[in-house]
């Protein structure tokens, strides 16, 4: 099983409906789980962090953590063409307060 | 700018030339990851630096590849003799130190290493 999978996509969505992007890890001592956004070409920007399980909310972004099932999800309400790129899944390996190992990314369309 | 800096941010080296890439980290922040993107890879980790010490180089080859974080100056990912193979993004990020705010990494703009 790999440390941290991600569907690759491509997701296409319509512009204004929700985005839901998955992840399964397969470290039960990780601890803290974040979500970056890479645009073509460009460096990974993070967008949202998670370290307890239910709902986070940030904007138009919110993280869901569910430990037991080891699955962290990223929804993206009103989706707009702005948020196309692919959106990385990073899991902390359990114990090392550091070292994140990414999922290879789901890369998401917004059809305007 | 007080975010992370990367430079250069494009390199072209011959094979068996040496590669520098530097990192300044975000303004407060103490400790400095890198990373390496292969063409449709993910992220993968390579070392976490502090100030004057290695914490953890599990990730880089044992050969060819070492990094430093001296107490002045920027961090710096050195490839000695470089291949083709080392051709891909290689990606800084920084984080504040331990209790200081919530752990979080911010990366840096990365450097695109071609190796003709």
């Amino acid at each position: 099983q790999k440390e941290v999978e991600q569907n690759s996509g491509p997701l296409s969505v319509p512009e204004g409906a929700i985005a839901s992007l998955n992840c399964t890890y397969s470290d039960r001592g990780s601890q803290s789980f974040f979500w970056y956004r890479q645009y073509s070409g460009k460096s990974p920007e993070l967008i949202m962090s998670i370290y307890s399980n239910g709902d986070k909310e940030d904007g138009r972004f919110t993280a869901q953590l569910n430990k037991a099932s080891q699955y962290v999800s990223l929804l993206i309400r009103d989706s707009q063409p702005s948020d196309s790129a692919t959106y990385l899944c990073a899991v902390e390996r359990g114990g090392s307060n550091y070292k994140l190992t990414f999922g290879k990314g789901t890369l998401l369309t917004v059809n305007p | 700018n007080a975010g992370v800096m990367q430079n250069p941010r494009h390199l072209v080296r011959r094979r068996g030339q040496e590669a520098r890439l530097r990192c300044s980290p975000m303004k407060g922040h103490s400790h400095v990851y890198w990373y390496r993107q292969l063409p449709e890879e993910g992220l993968k980790f390579m070392v976490y630096l502090q100030k004057e010490n290695i914490i953890d180089e599990s990730g880089m080859p044992k050969e060819r590849f070492s990094a430093e974080f001296p107490k002045e100056g920027p961090s710096i990912l050195r490839i000695q003799q470089v291949v083709r193979g080392d051709s891909a993004a290689y990606f800084c990020a920084s984080s504040p130190p331990q209790g200081q705010g919530p752990y979080e990494q911010y990366f840096g703009p990365g450097t695109r290493l071609t190796v003709t």
